[in-house]
């Protein structure tokens, strides 16, 4: 798996977009960007997942970079619900596990 | 219906005892895993079954036995539990090449 470096925590205010970053310049060609969310106390949640294109579902949208060597997952209009850490991922298709690092922790302020 | 469903949610037990945690997916999926979470915060893969067959199995102590009697279920049985071993026992299931995993709401073990 690729290994992704994440900033450690950053805030957010409720209403505005959070911008969540990711490097993952060792990640090969087959390996999709996975990313799951946190809340306190529950187990993760995926949110969205990616290989080249950017991609958007009802949670979040996801940008990658042409080179792929970056991504940002982008949560439109924060709410306080979004606090959570936030785990990006590079998993290879046929790779039957995920491997969490440390993650952000977005805390989304009022 | 709860997608991934874990029991107990909580355990306490003291040290040297022998426990066991219940997982069950009405999902559909392949594969199911155990996650271990310690109090330092940090997930680690512990074993990976995929229709019943150990895929993965990342260096955890011999104490810890998975068991997939189907493709739906995946239980935990620990043996001669120790303070180590306290932590949250996260389950998930999902397909192989699908769209994420699902995880189940932990199980909170206290050894004692």
């Amino acid at each position: 798996d690729a290994k992704t470096t994440q900033p450690p925590s950053m805030d957010c205010a409720e209403g505005r977009a959070a911008n969540l970053p990711c490097n993952h310049s060792t990640i090969s060609g087959n390996e999709y960007v996975y990313w799951y969310r946190q809340i306190h106390s529950q187990g993760p949640q995926y949110i969205i997942h990616g290989l080249k294109n950017n991609e958007t579902n009802e949670m979040a949208s996801l940008i990658i970079t042409e080179d792929r060597k970056s991504s940002t997952l982008i949560l439109p209009h924060a709410t306080l619900r979004d606090t959570a850490v936030y785990y990006c991922i590079g998993r290879g298709g046929s790779n039957y596990k995920l491997t969490f690092g440390k993650g952000t922790l977005l805390t989304v302020n009022p | 219906d709860t997608a991934v469903s874990q029991t107990p949610k909580y355990l306490v037990t003291q040290m040297g005892n022998d426990k066991s945690i219940k997982c069950e997916q009405n999902l559909g999926h392949d594969t199911m895993y155990w996650y271990k979470q310690d109090s330092k915060k940090f997930l680690k893969i512990m074993f990976s079954y995929n229709n019943k067959e150990l895929i993965i199995n990342e260096t955890v102590p011999n104490r810890f036995s998975p068991k997939s009697p189907d493709k739906a279920h995946l239980n935990l049985h620990i043996n001669s539990l120790e303070l180590g071993d306290s932590a949250v026992y996260f389950c998930a299931s999902s397909q192989v090449e699908g769209n994420g995993y699902t995880f189940g709401s932990g199980t909170r073990l206290t050894v004692v």
